[in-house]
């Protein structure tokens, strides 16, 4: 069983710049959330994607966008880049649509730098 | 909107100590919470879940409690060892609309001496 991945593992852009970060989510999962921790904070919830549509969102400007694909693999997208957009992405797969105590699994995060 | 606080917020301790970690939840409303470990610069490494009918569990030397009425858990970490030493997350799971969430706590920062 093959678990969450992500890539790539670091990234430098500079301001106004667009990123793409990808996820492959664990065998069998349909749901992938995203989430953004800025150094010396907890993650916070950036939206998530069940069965390829954005089913909620944290607080976070639409310049953050994001797909899912129907192998359940995901994309997390940001525009117009700012010097905060910097910290660690992480995307978390899970199996929902069953009942709400599933366990959300991580990847080891895609490091994002904003000069 | 739920809101996850830590205490403390970093804790040195010397190697063989047992040592407890607090986490708490304003919205008692979850489905079940989770404790992670971080390792500087790395992911979230996935401790314990325990689910919102259960009290506590345990794996090893760790071991974390519930406590909905209360809006707290507990992770208790026996005979504290260095390779202990890093930052661990609480994290509640709740829904926003249709979407199950963590919501996470900022952390405590451990270091376990020699």
């Amino acid at each position: 069983e093959t678990g969450v991945t992500q890539s790539p593992t670091h990234l430098i852009k500079t301001r106004g710049q667009q990123v793409t970060l990808r996820c492959s989510s664990q065998s069998g999962h349909n749901t992938v959330s995203w989430y953004q921790q800025a150094l010396g904070q907890g993650p916070q919830f950036i939206f998530q994607y069940y069965r390829e549509e954005e089913n909620g969102r944290g607080n976070f400007p639409p310049r953050f966008s994001g797909l899912q694909f129907p192998n359940y693999s995901s994309e997390l997208n940001v525009n117009a880049l700012e010097l905060d957009d910097s910290a660690l992405y992480l995307c978390a797969s899970s199996l929902d649509g069953s009942g709400g105590n599933n366990e959300q699994f991580f990847g080891p995060g895609t490091r994002l730098t904003v000069l | 909107k739920q809101e996850v606080t830590q205490i403390p917020a970093a804790l040195s301790v010397p190697e063989g100590e047992n040592l407890v970690l607090n986490c708490s939840f304003t919205d008692s409303a979850i489905y079940n919470l989770q404790w992670f470990r971080q390792d500087p610069g790395k992911g979230l490494t996935s401790l314990l879940l325990i689910q919102s009918s259960q009290r506590e569990q345990t794996s090893g030397r760790l071991n974390a409690s519930l406590d909905k009425s209360s809006g707290r858990s507990t992770l208790y970490i026996a005979a504290s060892q260095p390779g202990d030493s890093a930052t661990y997350l609480c994290a509640a799971k709740g829904y926003t609309g249709t979407a199950s969430k963590l919501t996470f706590g900022t952390g405590t920062r451990l270091q376990v001496t020699l």
